[in-house]
């Protein structure tokens, strides 16, 4: 059965301090892995894409590593804001189909205070 | 470029009745999907469609759900005979293409049900 779980659940942070987060996934044949930011209340949207053969991927203070041999990701959020406060989803897509074929963790909801 | 866009974004219905929710994909977009979220838990996929077909409604409950995406006008999700359980977010989101693994895939803000 294709699973992704990710840890911790939980994580408070003051303001400016750097955090990662982990995701480790049994999807299988694996297609590529993404990371989504989604605000209490909205919608998911997305932070990076990475296929088999991507190790790290950037967008802005997020650092996105994938390691495909032990089927395990990190998000490392870097000098973080208040803005950060969200639940970070990591979401692993099978080979074979769309987004039908996606199977979503349940989030670490990151906490950032002053 | 408007987003992917839900509506209502609440609703709130009593036992028994029907609820409607609609979902326009972003302009250019053919594929749609519509996952729930309940609480503490991942999104769920429920079904997949493109204009006028359904793709895959593997995920979609045998009874009381359905779906449909016409040739003009929005995506609806349907569900009849609401239950309590049927309380969740639901939401919607859109890809230009089947590139593999739906590419970049944009969601809506969702639509959140509570049954009474």
């Amino acid at each position: 059965k294709n699973q992704v779980e990710q840890s911790p659940q939980s994580l408070i942070i003051l303001e400016g301090k750097n955090c990662t987060l982990q995701c480790n996934y049994t999807v299988s044949p694996f297609s590529n892995l993404r990371w989504y930011k989604q605000d209490t209340g909205r919608g998911p949207v997305s932070l990076t894409i990475m296929t088999f053969s991507e190790n790290t991927k950037s967008n802005g203070r997020y650092t996105a590593t994938l390691d495909a041999d032990t089927k395990q990701s990190s998000l490392h959020i870097t000098a973080s804001q208040l803005s950060d406060s969200a639940s970070y989803i990591c979401v692993v897509s099978a080979i074979g189909g769309g987004g039908n074929k996606l199977t979503f963790g349940t989030g670490t909801q990151l906490k950032v205070e002053l | 470029n408007a987003g992917v866009m839900q509506n209502p974004r609440h609703l709130v219905r009593r036992r028994g009745q029907e609820a409607r929710l609609r979902c326009s994909p972003m302009k250019g977009h053919s594929h749609v999907y519509w996952y729930r979220q309940l609480p503490e838990e991942g999104l769920k996929f429920m079904v997949y469609l493109q204009k006028e077909n359904i793709i895959d409604e593997s995920g979609m409950p045998k009874e009381r759900f359905s779906a449909e995406f016409p040739k003009e006008g929005p995506s609806i999700l349907r569900i009849q005979q609401v239950v309590r359980g049927d309380s969740a977010a639901y939401f919607c989101a859109s890809s230009p293409s089947l590139a593999e693994g739906a590419g970049e895939l944009f969601f809506g803000e969702g639509s959140r049900l509570t049954v009474l």
